[in-house]
């Protein structure tokens, strides 16, 4: 069973400093793996995704590495703005094509 | 991009009573679905796997007695939580695979807080 750990839990930094968020997983055969936000309350909008072939993958300020065989994943947003204060969730994708999902970090951006 | 509906948004209901919540891709023709359920500051965890025309998947501790799965049609696929209890309160989530990009590969619903009392 695929085990997906966030860290931190929580981080609150003052805007325009960038951010790192870590997803540590067990199982390395994943066929992809997806990073999402949730704002309270509500679902979740997805961000990025990395096949497993690749090391990372990159949306205007997101960026996202993955170490396959390592287990883990990496996502950088570059020069925070309040609008990212959200939780972000990883969630690697098994060959079944079922979502593991971590418990997320809370990032809280300060104006 | 695709759309899923989600209704309701947040619910409340007496212990011993029925819910259901719909899930309703508005835009893209969905053979399966897949239901999540969230408890406050833990992860989704994936309930069931609702197939169209067919009977749903469960998880493993998953009860289908309780948690009835129907996905009649492309459209449209419903979770009703029978005989509801306090401890089934929780944000029920569901989502559909819309086809993968460099974004992701599904779409969510915007979720149904249920509180049963």
């Amino acid at each position: 069973k695929q085990e997906v750990t966030q860290i931190p839990a929580a981080l609150s930094v003052p805007e325009g400093e960038n951010l790192v968020l870590n997803c540590s997983f067990t199982d390395s055969a994943i066929y992809n793996l997806q990073w999402f936000r949730q704002d309270p309350g509500k679902g979740l909008t997805s961000l990025l995704l990395i096949q497993s072939s690749q090391r990372e993958q990159t949306s205007g300020r997101l960026n996202a590495s993955l170490d396959k065989s390592s287990g883990r994943s990496t996502l950088y947003i570059a020069a925070s703005q309040p609008g990212d204060s959200a939780t972000y969730l990883c969630a690697p994708e098994g060959g079944d094509y079922k979502l593991s999902f971590g418990a997320g970090t809370t990032v809280t951006v300060r104006a | 991009g695709a759309v899923v509906s989600q209704h309701p948004s947040w619910v409340i209901c007496k212990s011993g009573t029925s819910v259901k919540i719909e899930c309703r891709s508005l835009d893209f023709q969905a053979t399966t679905m897949f239901w999540y359920r969230q408890f406050p500051k833990q992860s989704l965890m994936l309930m069931a796997t609702s197939n169209e025309g067919s009977k749903a998947t469960y998880e493993q501790g998953v009860e289908k007695d309780k948690f009835l799965i129907n996905h009649a049609s492309l459209t449209l696929s419903t979770l009703t939580v029978t005989s509801a209890h306090p401890e089934d309160s929780s944000f029920y989530i569901c989502s559909v695979p819309t086809g993968y990009t460099t974004m992701g590969g599904y779409t969510f619903g915007s979720g149904t807080r249920l509180t049963v009392v």
